[in-house]
């Protein structure tokens, strides 16, 4: 089957912008994390989805970031105004939300702010 | 709060040579441990996790780990390696009793395994 997709593979956008990052699951999914990757680091949590709720923001690192899964489905991270330092790989990962259960990963979406 | 060290951020080993990627984690609780792998321009793959019971797994591509409680260990080991296992590795953790269901994932920083001829 189908596995995670995320849309764009890179953004290329300039410092100030708005940029929005989309997330489609493994269908059935219920569960679905965002994660960050910067150059040389393992990924960072960003926010959890369970079903259409935000059940944890707390990675988060500032106002300027938000994210929305408005059907339960796909997801989307919108970032305000862009910095330099939001450069990185954006990773989408889900799975059943269970005990244990394996996070799937999509391939990342490449974010350079110039 | 959880965290997780790799010590070596850069593994050069031969082809067909034993490797050992070790990790090494912090938690004020019971968690579950993962190794995924990253090959060049892919997505991070699962390659073995544990939950419980036996202590060593075994995981895809012959790759097999061990979990020891009283070192807070769980190192990656592999008898033979081959250059297609040329990758990034990174180890992760989640929290065993999450109240909310939310089994996010704390991941060390990874350790690059070149395999040459």
């Amino acid at each position: 089957g189908a596995g995670v997709s995320q849309t764009p593979s890179n953004k290329v956008t300039e410092k100030g912008k708005y940029v929005e990052l989309r997330c489609d699951p493994i269908s059935g999914h219920t569960a679905l994390y965002w994660y960050r990757q910067s150059l040389g680091q393992g990924p960072e949590f960003l926010i959890y989805f369970q079903g259409t709720g935000a059940a944890d923001d707390s990675g988060l690192p500032n106002d300027r970031f938000f994210a929305v899964r408005p059907e339960g489905s796909v997801s989307t991270l919108k970032i305000q105004r862009t910095e330099r330092g939001d450069s990185a790989v954006y990773l989408c990962a889900s799975n059943h939300g269970l005990a244990g259960d394996t996070q799937y990963f999509g391939p990342g979406t490449r974010l350079t702010v110039l | 709060a959880q965290s997780v060290t790799q010590l070596d951020s850069q593994v050069p080993v031969f082809e067909e040579a034993p490797v050992e990627l070790r990790c090494n984690y912090s938690s004020s609780v019971s968690v579950y441990l993962f190794w995924y792998v990253q090959y060049p321009n892919q997505g991070l793959q699962l390659l073995l996790k544990y939950l419980s019971g036996s202590t060593l797994v075994k995981g895809i591509n012959g790759f097999e780990a061990e979990f020891n409680k009283s070192q807070t260990s769980f190192h990656l080991r592999k008898p033979s390696v081959h250059i297609s296992d040329t990758a990034e590795y990174f180890c992760a953790v989640s929290d065993k009793n999450s109240g909310g269901s939310n089994y996010k994932l704390t991941f060390g920083k990874g350790t690059l395994l070149t395999v040459n001829p």
